[in-house]
């Protein structure tokens, strides 16, 4: 079974100033994604960015992009310039690339963004 | 185009008795999965719906069942409830069931189940 791990519980940031928020899995397939999701205090859920594991290319999203070390099984998220509306909890997940789509996520690290 | 919604929003019950939770997939989706977060944690996945037939399970009892309905639209049912049922129940939709593609899950904004 894939496992997520976020380490980091929570972290701080001053407005305009750069964060990364870090994350690891366990898996022993070769073919997966993996995603980070943003959720507010509104409690919804939302796709920041997605990242293929068969794609050597860090995914990139405005100001948002990752750093993908497959050997490492390392998937960290950095956020440049951060913004006020980035305060919320951050869950990395994992998804097989076979017909299910579960998702399995990590416990979270939770952004405050300091004005 | 319709995002996914879920209903009720807030619901309170009693260990012991039954819910049912609705969710209502994004227009062009057929795939439905249930998400069970409880306070601080990250979201379990319950199970996944394609074309009215389950196709995927987590680590949950049989009293944990669900339905899609031919309009995609799904429901969470939990039989005689338990005090650690109490949590955020995420629905997600998704467009096919192929093995290629990102195929993102959009989720609602969820239910949230209190048991006293």
């Amino acid at each position: 079974a894939q496992t997520v791990t976020q380490s980091q519980p929570e972290m701080s940031v001053q407005e305009a100033e750069t964060v990364t928020l870090s994350c690891t899995y366990d898996t022993s397939e070769s073919d997966y994604y993996l995603f980070w999701y943003k959720q507010p205090p509104s409690r919804q859920m939302i796709l920041v960015i997605r990242q293929e594991a068969y794609k050597q290319q860090n995914a990139t999203e405005n100001r948002f992009s990752v750093n993908f070390q497959k050997a490492a099984k390392s998937f960290s998220l950095k956020i440049s310039d951060s913004q006020l509306g980035d305060a919320a909890m951050y869950f990395c997940a994992y998804r097989s690339s076979g017909s299910a789509r579960q998702l399995t996520f990590g416990s979270g690290t939770q952004l405050t963004v300091l004005p | 185009e319709t995002g996914v919604t879920q209903s009720p929003t807030h619901l309170i019950k009693t260990r012991g008795q039954q819910v049912t939770l609705r969710c209502s997939s994004q227009s062009g989706h057929n795939t439905v999965s249930w998400y069970q977060q409880a306070l601080g944690q990250g979201p379990q996945f319950i199970f996944q719906y394609y074309r009215e037939e389950e196709n995927g399970r987590g680590n949950f009892p049989p009293r944990f069942s669900g339905l899609q309905f031919p309009n995609y639209s799904s429901e969470l049912n939990v039989n005689a409830l338990e005090l650690d049922d109490s949590a955020l129940y995420l629905c997600a939709s998704s467009s096919g069931l192929a093995t290629t593609g990102t195929y993102e899950q959009y989720f609602g904004p969820g239910t949230r189940l209190t048991v006293t």
